[in-house]
């Protein structure tokens, strides 16, 4: 079955760029969304279809996809954007990375 | 504005069954798939079930095959998981997301109903 691999942990100091990356086989070649989810909360996705951001997400959230590699990026991050992210691609089925924590502090 | 209501979720013995329900309000929910995600606790999101828009596709992960059932009545604006032979590995927060287009994102979710299966 395909899989997803996400770091465990990513740790920034507020106003830094996060970069949370999401691998698997290929994956340049599928659409690739990210969620975020608060401690408590349900998921938001904060980019969809590899780069594209949904009204109410912050332009500080941007996304790639090429290649095994799939990236988050998170400019000038904010104590408000502390939460577990999770990539999502599609084959066949949805298929969810294990997330990353991120710390900003 | 676009909401998912889920109910249904309790505490269950090993080999029970549940049956979640999800009510949408908000938005044609007759023109699109569904999903079932779920997460065990203090763990990530996994895939459960999905089905196509006339209820006519369905798919599941292979380890609910044969025990969980999904299905809709568009005429309610419902969606529904049957889970039968419920096992502890079943534990989760249950929600009921809609996908945006196929292969896009899950863009509503509800906000879970927890299932706990335990002697």
């Amino acid at each position: 079955s395909y899989e997803l691999i996400q770091p465990p942990s990513v740790s920034v100091s507020p106003g830094q760029t996060a970069n949370i990356s999401c691998s698997g086989d290929k994956l340049g070649t599928k659409y690739v969304c990210w969620y975020q989810q608060k401690a408590g909360q349900s998921p938001v996705v904060v980019i969809y279809q590899d780069v594209k951001r949904p009204s109410g997400i912050p332009e500080r959230f941007s996304g790639s996809n090429s290649g095994n590699t799939a990236t988050l990026v998170i400019s000038g991050a904010q104590t408000m954007d502390e939460a577990d992210y999770y990539c999502q691609a599609w084959d066949s089925f949805v298929v969810f990375g294990g997330g990353t924590k991120l710390t900003v502090l | 504005e676009m909401q998912l209501v889920e109910s249904g979720g309790g505490l269950v013995q090993p080999g029970g069954s549940l049956r979640l329900s999800c009510t949408a309000t908000g938005f044609t929910f007759s023109t699109y798939t569904m999903t079932w995600v779920r997460q065990a606790p203090g763990k990530g999101l996994q895939w459960v079930s999905s089905i196509n828009n006339n209820g006519r596709s369905t798919y599941y992960t292979d380890s609910v095959k044969g025990r969980f059932s999904v299905s809709r009545d568009n005429s309610k604006s419902t969606l529904y998981l049957q889970m039968n032979s419920l096992r502890a590995e079943d534990t989760a927060l249950y929600f009921c997301t809609r996908d945006l287009t196929p292969g896009s994102a899950l863009d509503v979710w509800g906000q879970g109903t927890t299932v706990s299966v335990s002697s």
